[in-house]
């Protein structure tokens, strides 16, 4: 697609339920990540895809947190048993890079979880 | 590791005043630097850049230059519009074994009033 396309837009859920995130990246872009940015907060690296594979998941907050990407293009980031400070606003974004470090990336507009 | 720190804000001017918001960072090696820029409503878009030292980025009339001495990379504009409003976010990437992984900074809230 023409940008980084993230599905809902907002969620709200009730503490103790599972939630799925889907990120569609740019096609041909094969480095996607997820970050996730709270209230007050700056921006928080969860994980890093390269292909369907993810090099770098130091950032998930702790096992609750999973992400797969398959076919090299669409990731879903799906939080488990969630709590009131999963509450943020999630942001994938994608770039052609790969391993190169002067490629900015394209984000999404994000999906503005609640949980209550 | 890396590291990324910005100019506390809120930052609130008046249209057509000068504007600098200060980043200073971090790195083992040498980082890209990059300015995104988060309008209300809409997701975070890139800025500017630069990707060695000396370097400078612009884009839209702001302009960032990358000082290896002091390690920063300040954000500038000569005269602000109402539409500069929103929140500016310094960050580095160091690549090699970082990837592409972008560290940022806390980001720093402008409004500029008419």
């Amino acid at each position: 697609g023409a940008g980084v396309s993230q599905s809902p837009s907002n969620k709200v859920t009730e503490k103790g339920k599972d939630v799925e995130l889907r990120c569609d990246p740019i096609s041909g872009h094969t480095a996607l990540y997820w970050y996730r940015q709270s209230l007050g907060q700056g921006l928080e690296f969860l994980i890093y895809f390269q292909g369907n594979s993810a090099p770098d998941k130091s950032g998930l907050p702790s096992d609750r947190f999973s992400a797969e990407r398959t076919g090299g293009s669409v990731s879903t980031l799906t939080i488990q048993r969630t709590q009131q400070e999963d509450s943020a606003v999630y942001l994938c974004a994608s770039s052609s890079g790969g391993t190169s470090h002067s490629y900015g990336y394209t984000f999404g507009s994000g999906t503005r979880l609640t949980v209550v | 590791g890396n590291s990324v720190t910005q100019m506390e804000g809120p930052v609130t001017l008046s249209e057509e005043a000068f504007l600098t918001i200060n980043c200073t960072y971090t790195a083992t090696g040498y980082p890209s630097l990059f300015w995104y820029v988060q309008y209300p409503g809409e997701g975070l878009q890139l800025l500017l850049k630069a990707t060695k030292a000396d370097d400078k980025g612009s884009n839209k009339g702001f302009e960032a230059t990358y000082r290896k001495e002091t390690t920063s990379f300040h954000l500038e504009k000569g005269s602000v519009q109402v539409s500069d409003s929103a929140v500016y976010f310094c960050a580095s990437n160091a690549g090699g074994t970082s990837y592409g992984k972008l560290t940022f900074g806390q980001g720093t809230i402008l409004t500029v009033h008419p």
